[in-house]
């Protein structure tokens, strides 16, 4: 099955702008799905598609993709959206889907 | 309001046997298909296992693959995940999802909020 990877952890200033990266090689022929997990909560969707936000979701979340990388942007990211966010597709060589290992982002 | 409820978790020795079930409310449960993704203490998301609408589809992670057995009843609206020959590794929160799909993606929304299966003897 093919892999997702994304870094363990990144940090951002209150108010400022951080990517947030997934690679792999499903990434070439799928979009990535972005889920934001704080501790005990369930995962929520926060981009799917191109760059589509579900209903909620702040504007400052988006989402792009290049080659074998998808990316989730916050632009002004806040103190609340210190979380988990992981990243999934289609898995183009498995049985259905997986996941990135995730990334512990830290608002500082 | 669109929501998924799972039950069924605790604490099982090594070997034996659990059921887990969700509930989904508030949408057309036979109209999609749906995923159960489970997450060990500390860990990140591991996809398990997914099911079609018609329940004609089914998909496994190598990882459970002869052990577990996803099946769901639409007259129900309900989900559920037949665990046997259970080992440590299987413990973890077990999330249920709904799998929606577009052009060259799917993503899960809504999630449930989990239920914890702990093996253990």
């Amino acid at each position: 099955s093919s892999e997702l990877t994304q870094d363990p952890a990144v940090s951002v200033a209150l108010g400022q702008t951080v990517r947030i990266t997934c690679q792999g090689d499903s990434l070439r022929s799928y979009y990535a799905s972005w889920y934001q997990q704080k501790p005990g909560q369930a995962p929520v969707l926060v981009i799917y598609g191109k760059n589509n936000r579900p209903s909620g979701i702040p504007d400052r979340f988006s989402g792009s993709s290049s080659g074998n990388t998808a990316s989730l942007t916050i632009t002004g990211a806040q103190a609340e959206d210190e979380a988990d966010y992981y990243c999934n597709s289609r898995d183009s060589s498995g049985p259905h889907v997986v996941f990135g290992g995730g990334t512990k982002l830290t608002v500082l | 309001e669109v929501q998924l409820v799972e039950s069924g978790g605790g604490l099982v020795q090594p070997g034996g046997s659990l059921r887990l079930s969700c509930a989904a409310s508030g949408f057309t449960f036979s109209s999609y298909s749906m995923n159960w993704v489970r997450q060990a203490p500390g860990k990140g998301l591991e996809w398990v296992s997914y099911i079609s609408s018609s329940s004609s589809t089914i998909y496994y992670a190598d990882s459970v693959k002869g052990r577990f057995t996803i099946s769901r009843d639409n007259a129900k609206n309900s989900l559920y995940l037949q665990m046997n020959s259970l080992r440590d590794e299987d413990t973890a929160v077990y999330y249920c999802a709904r799998e929606n799909s577009g052009s060259y993606s799917n993503w899960f929304d809504p999630w449930g909020q989990g239920t914890l299966v702990t093996v253990s003897s």
